[in-house]
Formats: C-alpha cells, structure tokens, sequence
C-alpha cells in the first residue's frame, strides 16, 4: 500500500482567511482526487488532477498537481462556515494490471465564524 | 441522483455477535468496496469486490469476511464482534478499481460493547 501524507492534520481559522493543505508521497501518481467529508455523510469527490502541474479551481478552492505528481496542495480563499470538514486527498496508484486508490489521513477544518 | 445506501446510520452491538452491514447501489457499477475510519488513522480499506461473488482483500480483513451475491449489494460481516471494531464503516462504489470517483454511502457508526 502506498503512504500518503497530508498536512496539517487540524485547522481552525476566522472566516475570511486563506488557507493551504498538503498532500505528499514519495511515488508518483497517476492521478490525485479530492474529496471533502461533512459530518455524518461519506466523502464527496470535489476534483480530479491528471496532469503534472496542472491547476484546477472551484469557486474558491485552488488545486494544484505537483509537476512530478508526487504532491498536491489544496488552497481554500476568503474561507467560510460552510468550508468546515473532513479533506481527503487520494492519489491513484497504477499497480499489478490495475488502479489502486490510497487514502491520505485528512485533514479536518473548522472555520469559525 | 446516484446512490449508495447503507443498512444503518447507527448501531449498537455486544461482544460475539455476529454483524451483517449490508449496501446497496443503484449506479451499476462493477466495484465495490468497503472501508473503516477512525480518528487519526483515516479511510483504511477492509475488502472490495470487482464482480458478483468475487472478492479481494484490502489492507485489514482480518476479523472481517463479504458477501457478493448481486451486482447492487455488498455486505460486510463481522463474525464475531470485537470492541476494537468500534467504528465508522463507509460503503463505496465505483466504475473502476482505483481510477475513477468512488461514491460513498453516508457510514454506519458501529459501536461494540
């Protein structure tokens, strides 16, 4: 199974504020996805990056591919109450003659309003 | 709306009963996978399934054992309770095995007393 790292483990910030989470390992990916978790309901997939160096954005959230596609950053602008919960990186693996998917731990956002 | 549901949002549990957590998809996907989340530890796979009656093991099925009888369902079992089973169990299902969205369930909160 590969590692995935993601940091930092907890954030509570002001409303308003700017914030980044990382998402590292040391194999390349074939792809990474995003997915945010609100309390009480499974993950929910917010992107997919393909290509290293890629930049994809959804409304306020900025997400970037590493050029080697070893490492991803989620940037969240001006962030609101409604940001609050659980981020999950994954990074797709391309294993024996499949895809194989890795969770990174998370990283849990609290915005206070 | 695509759906993956699971049997029960909560449940309660004693030491050597035996659980049966079922899921159900209505997207017709081939894989299906169910993993365990804990505080500090994330999304860790049990088993996933790739086809009816087939089955593989994820990075912790001991204690564990699945049921694919149909395409839409999956069912985890826990032979035996243990409280160190004490947990959320997400239920995902996907058109592929790694590389493609997986749609989540919204978890069953297992509590073994």
């Amino acid at each position: 199974t590969q590692l995935l790292e993601q940091s930092p483990q907890f954030l509570s910030i002001q409303e308003g504020e700017n914030l980044t989470v990382y998402c590292n390992s040391s194999s390349v990916f074939s792809s990474l996805q995003w997915y945010r978790q609100e309390p009480g309901e499974g993950p929910v997939l917010l992107v997919t990056v393909v290509t290293g160096g890629e930049v994809k954005k959804l409304k306020r959230l900025t997400f970037q591919f590493g050029d080697a596609r070893k490492d991803s950053s989620l940037h969240i602008t001006a962030a609101q109450p409604g940001d609050t919960g659980l981020y999950l990186c994954a990074g797709v693996f391309r294993g024996a003659g499949s895809y194989q998917l890795t969770f990174g731990k998370g990283t849990k956002l609290s915005v206070i309003p | 709306d695509v759906k993956v549901t699971q049997s029960s949002r909560y449940l309660v549990k004693r030491t050597g009963e035996k659980v049966f957590l079922e899921c159900v998809q209505d997207m017709d996907h081939e894989n299906m996978f169910w993993y365990r989340q804990d505080p500090g530890l994330g999304l860790r796979l049990i088993y996933f399934s790739y086809d009816v009656k087939m089955k593989e093991k994820g990075d912790i099925p001991e204690g564990y054992s699945v049921s694919r009888e149909k395409k839409e369902r999956f069912s985890l079992i826990l032979e035996s309770a243990s409280t160190n089973q004490t947990s959320m169990y997400l239920c995902a299902s996907s058109s592929d095995r790694g590389l493609n969205e997986q749609y989540f369930g919204p978890g069953t909160r297992l509590t073994v007393t």
